[in-house]
């Protein structure tokens, strides 16, 4: 009964660093989604999936890649880190028709 | 476009006290879910409660209450006698089932209740 699975919780990147953050659910959710949480900003959509094999950009998606393979798994691959990539970022996911996001606990990286 | 909007940044009680925050929304779609969720200090995000479009019965459970109008774009929620507990982050979010349930959210109310 995990949930949504974020790894790693934390991360200090240096500029230029590629990284990939894990997400995975366990609840057979067809919709996922990534977040980062800035300080005073709430939390802006980053990408989001409506099942496997398919992806559209929310918010904020400028230097970041996603992929969906499969139904459980939705990573989030920083391709060159910044400074200004520097968040908590949170992976949700849930089963669509205006069920809620169940979230993950975060992954807090810094970028420096 | 889909828009939410919490104008409160922080408010402040003494415990016991009653707290209401508002949010307004935007969309010009029929269909949609709203939702409030809580971050407390340790930073998990915790769903509290739904409402869909079709729904403006407002609701109370212990000592929370929602209030829900569809004629200002409404969806605010209350705190009833708080506790020092209660001190969070409270977002609330708009989903469109159009938009492919994209959640969106407001920028957030932060509550410190004091003892």
């Amino acid at each position: 009964n995990a949930g949504v699975t974020q790894t790693p919780k934390f991360q200090v990147l240096k500029t230029g660093q590629s990284m990939t953050l894990q997400c995975a659910q366990d609840m057979n959710h067809e919709y996922m989604s990534w977040y980062r949480q800035d300080p005073g900003m709430g939390l802006r959509l980053i990408h989001y999936s409506v099942g496997a094999g398919i992806t559209d950009q929310g918010e904020v998606p400028n230097g970041y890649n996603v992929s969906r393979s499969t139904t459980e798994d939705f990573p989030l691959r920083l391709l060159s880190a910044a400074p200004s990539q520097t968040s908590v970022y949170f992976c949700a996911s849930s089963y669509g028709g205006g069920y809620g996001y169940t979230f993950g606990s975060g992954t807090r990286l810094t970028v420096v | 476009a889909q828009k939410v909007t919490q104008a409160q940044t922080e408010i402040s009680v003494v415990e016991k006290e009653d707290v209401t925050l508002d949010c307004v929304y935007e969309t010009r779609d029929t269909t949609y879910y709203l939702f409030w969720y809580k971050q407390p200090p340790s930073g998990e995000l915790v769903f509290l409660i739904r409402r869909n479009s079709f729904d403006e019965q407002n609701e109370i459970s212990g000592r929370y209450s929602w209030n829900f109008q569809k004629s200002t774009s409404s969806f605010n929620f209350t705190i009833t006698a708080s506790q020092v507990v209660d001190s969070a982050v409270y977002f609330c979010a708009l989903m469109i089932k159009a938009a492919g349930n994209k959640l969106t959210f407001g920028g957030g109310t932060r509550v410190l209740v004091k003892p």
